[in-house]
């Protein structure tokens, strides 16, 4: 199994709280994603990483923003949770030397806003 | 941005029966995969299409890279109840590019034992 563990794995806070999910890597990827599951909408891409300090924005990044400071760690942080927002939410990481898009995915942090 | 249209959504099948998905796009992909998410945990990757026309199998599963190269197939032969789960197809534009890989939106399976 790819080392990738997400926290918190449950999360139920309030509307206009703000959030961080954490997602940590033991693989040294350089690529790093965050992806919001819905029914009815599957996976889709917030952000990703292209490594540290280096992010770009995927097709739902409002709201959302993200920060990589180390290779291991990429933190997504929701400002001020509104009701929308609750989902689940994967981290991903891929191997750059491989090149197959083969995504390692996390075991997801389901959040709830209230 | 790109969509794929991924079908059926759900199918409910009794045991031993084969099953068939697709996933169809109006853009051209050069890697199509296919992924199973088991439920409470993350997708775990199938089968990955490198090739139009390239069919590739995996035990039972087997999935080809539409010709076109705008569409996938996944087919499950005998189904048992551990294939119960969501099937994704997912597609990267670049075979040169680690990102951006476009999902489906999840076909259901359940499996009647």
């Amino acid at each position: 199994d790819a080392g990738i563990t997400q926290s918190p794995r449950h999360k139920v806070t309030e509307t206009g709280t703000p959030v961080t999910l954490r997602c940590h890597q033991t693989e040294n990827h350089r690529y790093m994603y965050w992806y919001r599951q819905d029914p009815g909408h599957g996976l889709r891409l917030i952000h990703y990483s292209y490594g540290v300090k280096d992010t770009d924005k995927g097709e739902v990044s409002d709201g959302y923003s993200v920060s990589r400071s180390k290779t291991e760690d990429f933190l997504l942080t929701l400002e001020s949770a509104t009701s929308s927002q609750t989902s689940v939410y994967f981290c991903a990481i891929s191997d750059e030397r491989r090149n197959t898009g083969e995504l390692f995915f996390g075991e997801g942090s389901r959040l709830t806003v209230l | 941005g790109q969509q794929l249209n991924q079908s059926p959504q759900s199918m409910f099948i009794q045991e031993g029966e084969d099953v068939s998905m697709n996933c169809t796009s109006s853009s051209i992909f050069n890697t199509w995969l296919w992924y199973k998410q088991d439920p409470g945990e993350g997708p775990v990757l199938l089968i990955a299409l490198y090739k139009a026309g390239e069919l590739t199998s995996n035990g039972r599963l087997t999935a080809q890279f539409g010709i076109t190269r705008k569409d996938s197939f996944l087919n499950i032969s005998a189904s048992i109840p551990s294939d119960v789960g969501i099937y994704f197809c997912a597609g990267q534009r670049s075979g040169g590019s680690n990102y951006k890989l476009t999902f489906g939106k999840g076909t259901l399976l359940t499996v009647n034992p």
